[in-house]
């Protein structure tokens, strides 16, 4: 079993639409949680960062950390075709060393 | 603000051919460094990372080696490249217990 699971999807949806993005990870000793959006051929730009359990909004994206079932994930609200990309989740504990999902293409049909 | 330069975009090199691949920051002092190789729609792999002058730590064995001759320089290197060190080469830098930001990345091709 992989430290962090994440559907690679692609995941295609109508501009518009709330976009739910997820990972599943075993290990209970994570506490930093990450989303990153990758365009292709481009390096992994940092979206959210959130510590321990919890919401956090930023604009159209929301990440939910749910400590107790092991699980992240990342909304999209009134998405938009420039959201079209791969997102990747990384976590990691108190070493900073990340651990990454494989990363889920989403695909955000005009 | 922090930037991070990687260079070159794109490279093709023969099997058996030398590599040096360079990454440099700016906007900050003793950041942590790190070169990862992501494979076509896989994850990241970490393959070395620094936190400071000189210190190197390697994650996955292989022909590929790293130095960091100065604080916000990091350099990835191979002595003979083998056909499965294709891929995209990112380089990486965070402080403290912050989040990793990523350059553009170098696409290596080995014919």
């Amino acid at each position: 079993q992989k430290e962090v699971e994440q559907d690679p999807g692609p995941l295609s949806v109508p501009e518009g639409a709330i976009v739910s993005l997820n990972c599943t990870y075993s290990n209970s000793a994570f506490q930093y949680f990450m989303w990153y959006r990758q365009y292709s051929r481009k390096g992994p730009e940092l979206l959210m960062y959130t510590y321990s359990s919890g919401n956090k909004e930023d604009g159209r994206f929301t990440a939910q950390v749910d400590k107790s079932s092991k699980y992240i994930s990342l909304f999209i609200r009134d998405s938009q075709p420039s959201d079209s990309a791969t997102y990747l989740c990384a976590m990691s504990d108190s070493n900073y060393q990340l651990i990454w999902g494989a990363g889920t293409k989403l695909i955000i049909k005009p | 603000s922090q930037t991070i330069h990687q260079w070159p975009a794109t490279l093709v090199q023969p099997v058996g051919s030398p590599l040096s691949l360079e990454c440099t920051v700016e906007g900050t002092s003793n950041p942590n460094l790190y070169w990862y190789r992501q494979a076509a729609g896989r994850g990241l792999q970490l393959l070395f990372y620094s936190v400071g002058i000189g210190q190197i730590s390697s994650e996955v064995p292989q022909n590929l080696s790293a130095s960091r001759p100065q604080d916000r320089q990091f350099i990835l290197s191979s002595k003979k490249l083998l056909l499965s060190d294709s891929g995209f080469y990112l380089c990486a830098w965070s402080v403290y217990n912050q989040p990793q930001h990523f350059g553009d990345g170098t696409r290596l091709s080995i014919l």
